[in-house]
């Protein structure tokens, strides 16, 4: 089936540097998320992103937080600068369209540890 | 705001014997969809299927389940546990109110069927 591709699948960096996630999303996909998991707890939502935009970001969405997707290039999660708590695996997903209607299919995740 | 419960964190079953895994959610919209993830070690969640309408059910590679607004709930069943089935699976919440894609996922339950 469709796979969303992510990377790097491990990243370990010091705490106050810069990170970039990087995903590459279904090819037809227009609808691109990321969602935040710690250790021991739930997946959860941070932000999604459409036709160049922001639609719709949790309060997880630091203002340390961006996302871009230059030129149908990688989607990307920048953290910049990085803190402890930033310290989870990171799942990227798309979709075809919203809702019901659009299985989001997500990404094997990118473990973040912040020292 | 929207939640999703999994009350059990790991269930141990036998091969042959019949699973059930517990869901109920809590949000304010009439009209919430409910989704089963698949995620197997070391690859990428997966749906595994989502609800239809009020009291029908729905089903998937084996797997059933059936929203029931009256109770809240989105238990998921099969009639016998394969040990290809040990995995981790997540309860999702989409309320409906968010046309923008959100998910809420619950804490997982890890199925573990041993022989």
């Amino acid at each position: 089936g469709p796979k969303v591709l992510q990377i790097p699948s491990h990243q370990i960096i010091d705490m106050g540097q810069m990170v970039t996630l990087n995903c590459d999303p279904v090819s037809n996909h227009l609808y691109f998320y990321w969602y935040k998991q710690i250790l021991g707890q739930q997946m959860e939502f941070l932000v999604n992103f459409y036709n160049g935009k922001v639609m719709e970001k949790s309060k997880l969405f630091k203002d340390q937080f961006s996302v871009e997707r230059p030129d149908g290039s990688y989607f990307t999660l920048k953290i910049q600068p990085t803190a402890l708590e930033d310290s989870a695996v990171y799942f990227c997903a798309s979709s075809r369209g919203l809702g019901y209607y659009a299985e989001q299919f997500f990404g094997p995740g990118t473990r973040l540890t912040v020292l | 705001g929207d939640s999703v419960t999994q009350t059990e964190g790991l269930v141990t079953l036998t091969e042959g014997l019949p699973v059930m895994l517990n869901c109920t959610y809590q949000t304010i919209y009439s009209n919430p969809f409910l989704f089963w993830y698949v995620h197997y070690l070391n690859e990428s969640p997966r749906l595994l299927l989502k609800s239809s309408t009020d009291n029908k059910r729905t089903e998937h590679q084996g797997f059933h389940a059936t929203l029931h607004k009256s109770s809240s709930s989105f238990h998921l069943q099969k009639s016998s546990a394969q040990l290809s089935d040990s995995a981790l699976y997540y309860c999702a919440l989409s309320d409906g109110g968010s046309a923008l894609g959100r998910l809420h996922f619950g804490a997982g339950t890890q199925l573990i069927v041993i022989p």
